[in-house]
């Protein structure tokens, strides 16, 4: 399985709800990340964590607020959004640098997030 | 300061023509490279990698791609494009340490002319 699999794949939200975006991946892997990518631009690093803990965080507001429950899952809790927080979010997951053949991050297909 | 430039925004290229993408970086150590494509609306998928040792290495999907160190360049080729090649093509330079980020370039676009 080298499936990292987003839930849901499309969210419109108004700018005071709460929503979460969630990510699982089954393939053993210790690192996970959320990027955030606009379109026609390329995907811009918001956290990464590793083993479970978050261990970069990119200078992003806190309306965005990461969670690792498990090695397993990833959840983004979003809160008072603003409509230009509106673009594809992408979860990804890799090994954590144990060497050249694990070194491959995998992306799932992204959630589409509306802030209206 | 590690960059990595696609110097091409979008290429048109007619079905069952070549292709070639180019990459250029910069970087102060080895790098870690990396080409992936996207179709619209969708994730990113790798379409090959280069770490070390022989420098054209082969991908899925019928690509392929060269590190020359000498033009610090990473450029993806196909040799017959299909239909189903049109997407952004992101090329992207890695470092492998304890937490594992890559540098994007901005993308190309793959227009394929029928």
């Amino acid at each position: 399985d080298t499936e990292v699999t987003q839930t849901p794949k499309h969210l419109v939200m108004g700018m005071t709800n709460k929503k979460s975006l969630k990510c699982e991946q089954h393939m053993g892997h210790r690192a996970m990340y959320w990027y955030k990518q606009k379109a026609k631009k390329p995907p811009e690093l918001m956290f990464v964590y590793s083993y479970e803990k978050l261990s970069i965080n990119e200078s992003v507001p806190s309306r965005f607020s990461p969670e690792c429950p498990n090695s397993s899952l990833l959840n983004l809790h979003l809160h008072a959004l603003q409509p230009e927080d509106s673009a594809l979010y992408l979860c990804a997951s890799s090994q954590v640098g144990t060497g050249e053949d694990d070194t491959e991050a995998f992306f799932g297909q992204g959630t589409r997030l509306t802030v209206v | 300061a590690q960059s990595v430039t696609q110097p091409d925004i979008h290429i048109t290229v007619s079905e069952g023509a070549s292709l070639e993408l180019r990459c250029n970086y910069s970087y102060g150590a080895t790098p870690y490279l990396f080409w992936y494509v996207q179709s619209p609306g969708q994730g990113l998928q790798l379409l090959l990698k280069y770490f070390s040792g022989d420098t054209l290495v082969q991908g899925i999907k019928g690509f392929e791609a060269e590190f020359k160190r000498s033009q610090s360049s990473f450029n993806l080729r196909k040799p017959s494009v299909h239909w189903s090649d049109a997407a952004e093509y992101f090329c992207a330079v890695g470092e492998v340490d304890s937490n594992y980020q890559l540098i994007w370039g901005a993308g190309t676009k793959l227009i394929i002319k029928p």
